[in-house]
């Protein structure tokens, strides 16, 4: 079945620095892509997605990346600021459900 | 405040129990789904309704089932319950069927089981 690898587990930066987050997936036919950011004791929120037919998409400071050849997909966090520190899950489409990554824990300091 | 909506929010009960988790949709969305959330295991897809009507299974175990009701809000059961079982029990709920659409969680359920 479907497989999402996330990598890293954890990552920590500094204020104002960049963090990338990346994905692998196994399944050809999935289509979409979406990033989720689950802060602690709260619910996972969308914070941006992508699908197939698009290989990049930005929305003020955070982007995401799809190669479709290479099966993965990478999640850009521009300046980031102590409010970015949460979890981070990236998902891949399995028909109509979603299979999600184990998750990374961001940690920005000041 | 993502429109979804679940109770309870805690439930603390024993091993060997049965116990039914609520979720109401966003309205005008036909598609819940339920994941469970562990510490090591991340979010876990189990299960996808679509008006009603069971459209997906992931990783859902033969003690746990759910259901869909005609005003679309759905139950998730778990029945003869183990330590293990202790987890966050998310549900979404998306738009429509035909691809896969944006999911809105809903708050969680933090099922202990002593």
């Amino acid at each position: 079945g479907e497989n999402v690898e996330q990598h890293p587990s954890t990552l920590s930066v500094q204020e104002g620095d960049s963090a990338v987050i990346k994905c692998t997936y196994s399944d050809s036919a999935s289509n979409y892509f979406p990033w989720y950011k689950q802060e602690l004791g709260k619910r996972p929120q969308l914070i941006i997605d992508i699908r197939s037919n698009v290989g990049e998409k930005k929305d003020q400071r955070i982007a995401v990346t799809l190669n479709k050849t290479a099966k993965h997909f990478s999640l850009h966090i521009t300046e980031t600021q102590p409010e970015d520190s949460a979890v981070y899950f990236c998902a891949a489409s399995k028909g109509t459900a979603l299979i999600f990554g184990k998750g990374t824990t961001l940690s920005v300091s000041s | 405040d993502s429109g979804v909506t679940q109770t309870p929010k805690h439930l603390i009960t024993a091993t060997g129990q049965r116990v039914t988790l609520r979720c109401s949709p966003r309205s005008g969305d036909l598609s819940v789904y339920w994941y469970q959330q562990s510490l090591d295991q991340g979010l876990q897809f189990l299960i996808q309704y679509y008006n009603g009507e069971e459209r997906a299974k992931g990783n859902i175990l033969e003690r746990f089932s759910a259901q869909q009701f005609p005003d679309l809000h759905s139950e998730l059961n778990l029945s003869s319950l183990e330590l293990g079982d202790s987890a966050l029990y998310f549900c979404a709920s998306s738009a429509g069927l035909s691809r896969a659409y944006e999911q809105y969680f809903g708050p969680g359920t933090r099922l202990t089981v002593t």
